[in-house]
């Protein structure tokens, strides 16, 4: 079972605008990850936010985190057409550091 | 990368065959896990390791053994391997930073069972 969902499935933007998307989950988390994941690549670890943390920067990314609705948001500012790839989210448990993931959000940047 | 690499990169089997995948660490990380990859399903975890000896299932287990006998390599092998089990399958460490686990990936591990 997958415990994050995100939404949109795949986003198509302009260069230069900005990119959200969501992510949200059924149970109770440690912590949730945001990975980014070019065609054919390996994940890179973008950003981890704690479940008492409401929000999150990283260079051009900002994340926020609601455990009241059990929701999460990756906000991509000024999107370039290297920020084309798939975006995951995966909630983090406190046993075993075991990630759920979601089925990810396929982001195109068009020049 | 945080030190992983996973071998082989691309595989090619049978299927009835058995398999085993390699990922070795070199940064002493104490956890390490494998997950698949498949269009439509994000990544699922399917057996991680806690350190030397100790392993536990993950999500999607089924048909899938793991054994750990040094802090560095964490081997997953597929006993028979079945067409079903054609995916990619990433390796994982857990690196403690700012008060939680990240986990970082390696390169990934392409696997095709005809």
């Amino acid at each position: 079972s997958q415990q994050g969902e995100e939404d949109p499935q795949a986003l198509s933007i302009q260069e230069g605008e900005n990119a959200t998307m969501n992510c949200s989950y059924k149970t109770s988390i440690n912590n949730l990850q945001w990975y980014r994941q070019n065609s054919g690549r390996g994940l890179v670890h973008l950003i981890l936010i704690r479940s008492n943390e409401r929000e999150k920067h990283s260079g051009r990314l900002r994340v926020t985190l609601d455990t009241s609705k059990k929701s999460s948001s990756l906000l991509i500012t000024a999107s370039r057409a290297a920020d084309t790839a798939s975006y995951f989210c995966a909630t983090g448990q406190a046993a075993g550091n075991k990630l759920t993931f979601g089925g990810g959000t396929r982001v195109l940047v068009k020049p | 990368d945080a030190g992983i690499t996973q071998s082989p990169r691309h595989k090619v089997t049978e299927t009835g065959t058995p398999v085993t995948l390699r990922c070795h660490q070199t940064e002493n990380h104490r956890y390490m896990y494998w997950y698949r990859q498949d269009p439509g399903h994000g990544l699922r975890l399917i057996h991680y390791s806690y350190g030397v000896k100790d392993t536990d299932k993950g999500e999607v287990s089924d048909g899938y053994s793991v054994s750990r006998s040094k802090t560095e390599d964490f081997l997953l092998t597929l006993e028979s391997a079945t067409s079903s089990q054609t995916s990619v399958y990433f390796c994982a460490i857990s690196e403690f930073s700012g008060g939680s686990y990240e986990q970082y990936f390696g390169p990934g591990t392409r696997l095709t069972v005809t």
